[in-house]
């Protein structure tokens, strides 16, 4: 069945360290993103990506760092430079970044806890 | 920059109708798109206006007026599964941007 899986489903981090939080979609889908989803705060942007070897910054985007080296991968580093990094982690995917399109599919999420 | 408003909590009672609203504020749009999220669950989507007008998905129907610049979720018939956090959400150019959502109460 095709999907997006993110992993692992709950995290633990020491403070200082740095975590990369993964996700893999078998969707073919050209577009990726990744959101931060806080009580109360809706889901924010932290970075997308339209095509492999490129992306873009979201709203929320300082103390986390992306990669897009392969069209089915797009993992998110939660880097020590993110103040407050405890949070739900959210993946989706698009058949695109642009157009018509926009219905998003997600993965089941990473909660992340610093610990 | 962008932005949505939305409730930010509903209640209606099991059977009943109930809309949600959103306005949004936001420069190169493309459409407005609906999602439904359970408690410690995933989004998933709802629907999808590009233009004016109402579109029928079963029990859910959703608006746009893209000069009012303002979009509604309609749910009928309400059933205690509907409480969920309901998230509109614009596409906007090579980007997809939330509100904060509605959370859906039902009484039975």
């Amino acid at each position: 069945d095709g999907g997006i899986t993110q992993s692992p489903k709950y995290l633990f981090r020491k403070e200082g360290q740095n975590v990369t939080l993964s996700c893999e979609q078998n969707l073919n889908h050209d577009a990726m993103y990744w959101y931060r989803q806080d009580p109360g705060q809706g889901l924010r942007l932290i970075y997308y990506s339209q095509i492999v070897n490129d992306f873009q910054k979201g709203d929320i985007a300082e103390g986390y760092s992306v990669s897009r080296e392969k069209k089915e991968s797009f993992p998110l580093t939660v880097t020590s430079a993110q103040k407050n990094p405890t949070a739900f982690y959210l993946c989706a995917s698009s058949i695109d970044g642009g157009g018509m399109n926009t219905e998003a599919f997600f993965g089941q999420g990473t909660r992340l806890t610093v610990v | 920059g962008q932005s949505l408003e939305q409730p930010s909590e509903v209640t209606a009672v099991e059977g009943a109708i109930v809309q949600i609203n959103c306005t949004y504020q936001t420069s190169g749009f493309y459409g407005l798109s609906w999602y439904q999220q359970h408690d410690g669950g995933a989004p998933t989507f709802l629907s999808y206006n590009a233009l004016d007008g109402l579109e029928e998905t079963g029990r859910f129907s959703s608006f746009l007026s893209r000069s009012d610049s303002y979009g509604y979720l309609l749910l009928q018939e309400l059933q205690m599964k509907d409480s969920a956090s309901y998230f509109c959400a614009v596409r906007v150019i090579d980007k997809i941007i939330f509100g904060k959502g509605t959370r859906l109460h039902i009484l039975p």
